[in-house]
């Protein structure tokens, strides 16, 4: 199957500072990322759906002020916390879908982030 | 808009014992994907089986499979001679041809030894 990488897996940043996650889709080209956020033991929560080269579509209540999210090229999405704060503290899933590929789109490892 | 609802927060079962996960959505599509992810502590979401709804018949993959109910808007995973590494948090989603995923809230499946 195709292989996204996310990184960093885990990040311990000050309140305030802003925080970058990337995620690659390493063997494909990937036209659609998405970025969710997961509570423990809660679902994944759609944030937000970027298609290279144009803005991210944001969900209803997320901040796209906040969470911004660039995918500048068709292998690379970034999603930046900016100003971060101790309840922005959660664990960032992205997943990349695959022109071509209309059935799954497949998932990074996931990014712990600590806000302290 | 889609949704989709695992009914079982958690469910617990005996090793080498069958045990079924419930999920039921609903959809505007007239076209869409339904899988079932395995999530472990780790957190790394592992596709466990995928359906494309024109299909009727059941997709299986070893010792997983589903029973789906397009009518009923029923997708519910089989587990048969369960293992040990089976444990963890299942999801249900339903995916648009867009590859927007709408995901449940999860089941936690234990497996006693």
């Amino acid at each position: 199957g195709a292989v996204v990488s996310q990184h960093p897996s885990w990040v311990i940043c000050k309140s305030g500072t802003s925080v970058k996650i990337e995620c690659r889709s390493l063997d494909f080209q990937a036209t659609t990322m998405f970025w969710y956020r997961q509570f423990p033991k809660q679902s994944l929560m759609l944030m937000a759906t970027s298609n290279e080269g144009s803005k991210a579509t944001y969900e209803q209540g997320v901040e796209k002020d906040k969470f911004l999210i660039n995918h500048a090229s068709l292998t690379l999405s970034t999603l930046t916390v900016t100003s971060a704060h101790p309840e922005d503290s959660s664990f960032y899933i992205c997943s990349a879908r695959a022109e071509r590929q209309n059935t799954e789109a497949f998932f990074g490892q996931g990014t712990r982030l600590t806000v302290v | 808009a889609q949704t989709v609802t695992q009914s079982q927060p958690e469910m617990s079962v005996q090793e080498a014992e069958t045990v079924t996960l419930s999920c039921t959505y609903d959809t505007s599509e007239s076209d869409y994907y339904l899988f079932w992810y395995k999530q472990p502590p780790s957190r790394q979401m592992i596709l466990v089986i995928r359906q494309e709804a024109y299909k009727q018949q059941n997709a299986t993959e070893n010792r997983f499979s589903v029973n789906f109910q397009k009518a009923a808007k029923s997708f519910s995973l089989k587990i048969s001679d369960s293992q040990l590494g089976d444990a963890a948090m299942y999801f249900c989603a339903h995916n648009t041809n867009a590859g927007k995923s709408t995901f449940g809230d999860g089941t936690t499946l234990t497996v006693k030894p």
